[in-house]
């Protein structure tokens, strides 16, 4: 069974630091896995996706990584901002159609 | 519309009630989810179409819940006799079908519909 699991829990840094979010899945067998934004009482909004057959992706400030023989995501978010403050969902697009989320981490950017 | 649209955004109803949730995909996504999000947590799979058959329903809790795509566009959430434990967001997403060579479409999730039920 793919469980997800993600590292911190919550974060809080000053305005300006280079961060770096963790995610973890057991089962390396995905399509792809997707990184999301969400916003207090929000929806998800969809950050960056990388396929199985790629490494990484970047968005502007945004640069995810996927190293599946580890089982293993990062999100680096440069040059954070307070605007980036919400929590961070990383999703593994597992067989059988389902996409399974991690619990989040709630970032806390200090103006 | 432009993105996945759900009504109603919220839902208070007493125990025991039925209760429908509406979701629009963005247009032309074949792929339709159901997903379920309490507090602190990250959502959970409840029910995928393909089309207008649910390709994979092994996440509904009960069958007190059932979801229908009759016409492979719109889709309907059901819950019958409505209990306290299934006060939740409810989060629908859209998607392209999956692609050649097993690759997956990109996730677009509306703004959820919250339930209360007292």
């Amino acid at each position: 069974k793919q469980e997800v699991t993600q590292i911190p829990a919550a974060l809080s840094v000053p305005e300006g630091e280079n961060l770096v979010l963790n995610c973890s899945f057991t089962d390396s067998a995905i399509y792809n896995l997707q990184w999301f934004r969400q916003d207090p009482g929000k929806g998800l909004t969809s950050l960056l996706l990388i396929q199985s057959s790629q490494r990484e992706q970047t968005s502007g400030r945004l640069n995810a990584s996927l190293d599946k023989s580890s089982g293993r995501s990062t999100l680096y978010i440069a040059a954070s901002q307070p605007g980036d403050s919400a929590t961070y969902l990383c999703a593994v697009h597992a067989g059988g159609f389902k996409t399974i989320f991690g619990a989040g981490t709630r970032l806390f950017v200090k103006a | 519309g432009a993105g996945v649209s759900q009504t109603p955004s919220n839902k208070v109803t007493e125990k025991g009630k039925y209760v429908e949730l509406r979701c629009d995909p963005i247009s032309g996504h074949t792929a339709l989810y159901w997903y379920r999000q309490s507090l602190g947590q990250g959502p959970e799979f409840l029910i995928y179409f393909q089309g207008t058959g649910a390709a994979d329903d092994s996440g509904l809790p009960n069958d007190r819940f059932f979801a229908v795509r009759p016409e492979g566009s719109v889709s309907t959430l059901k819950i019958q006799r409505t209990e306290r434990g299934d006060s939740a967001v409810y989060l629908c997403a859209s998607s392209l079908e999956l692609l050649a060579g097993g690759q997956a479409g990109e996730l677009f999730f509306g703004e959820g519909s919250r339930l209360t039920v007292l």
